[in-house]
């Protein structure tokens, strides 16, 4: 069974300060990682992807990810935070091979100007 | 490229009637379709996957007979909730799969049962 748990609900951050969501995960195997971002009214976007390949992970906008196998982790991170980035962020999880994913609660991330 | 689209992109009917969405895949075949529903601040809950001229295999706990999937053409797949109840109010997602091993989501079609 897989599974991840977003540790926070809700991020709020300065324009122009660090970002950081944090997700944990529980997998059999070994698992795929993903990183998504939702913004109002348009469909689900990829930020980035671990598949067992390099264990940072750069992806669209800034976003990059660390697999940590030993921590279960696979926070997002961002150096600095444009208003832009104001979206609900989904970690989600699936066993390679596995085409069914599993979505995190998600994080609502407030950019304050 | 790789862009789903969803219609309708919102819907409110009546308890008791059906009511069908649209998922499309615009710019490439989808072999593979899937249907999740999102709840208000919520995560994204699979309800089904499709392939492309076979019966839909659905999660556990989700009513086949409600929820009636149809995957008729590479780039089509309809959901269609049938005798709807205010209980199935919700955001109803899609996403599609086609050679390359990575979802395109839809942006949603939201559904008020009244």
């Amino acid at each position: 069974a897989q599974s991840v748990t977003q540790l926070d609900s809700h991020v709020s951050v300065s324009e122009g300060t660090p970002v950081l969501l944090r997700c944990n995960y529980s997998s059999s195997y070994s698992p795929s990682l993903f990183w998504y971002v939702q913004h109002p009214n348009k469909g689900l976007q990829l930020l980035l992807k671990y598949t067992s390949a390099a264990t940072l992970v750069k992806g669209i906008n800034g976003f990059e990810a660390e697999f940590k196998k030993s921590e279960t982790s696979f926070h997002l991170t961002k150096p600095s935070a444009h208003m832009s980035d104001a979206a609900e962020y989904f970690c989600v999880v699936s066993d390679i091979g596995n085409e069914k994913l599993t979505f995190g609660t998600g994080t609502r991330l407030t950019i304050i100007p | 490229g790789a862009v789903v689209s969803q219609h309708p992109s919102w819907v409110i009917c009546k308890s008791g009637t059906s009511v069908k969405i649209e998922c499309r895949s615009l710019d490439f075949q989808a072999t593979t379709m899937f249907w999740y529903r999102q709840f208000p601040k919520q995560s994204l809950m699979l309800m089904a996957t499709s392939n492309e001229g076979s019966k839909a295999t659905y999660e556990q706990g989700v009513e086949k007979d409600k929820f009636l999937i149809n995957h008729a053409s590479l780039t089509l797949s309809t959901l269609t909730v049938t005798s709807a109840h205010p209980e199935d109010s919700s955001f109803y997602i899609c996403s599609a799969m086609g050679r390359v091993d990575e979802q395109f989501f839809g942006p949603g079609t939201r559904l008020t049962v009244l």
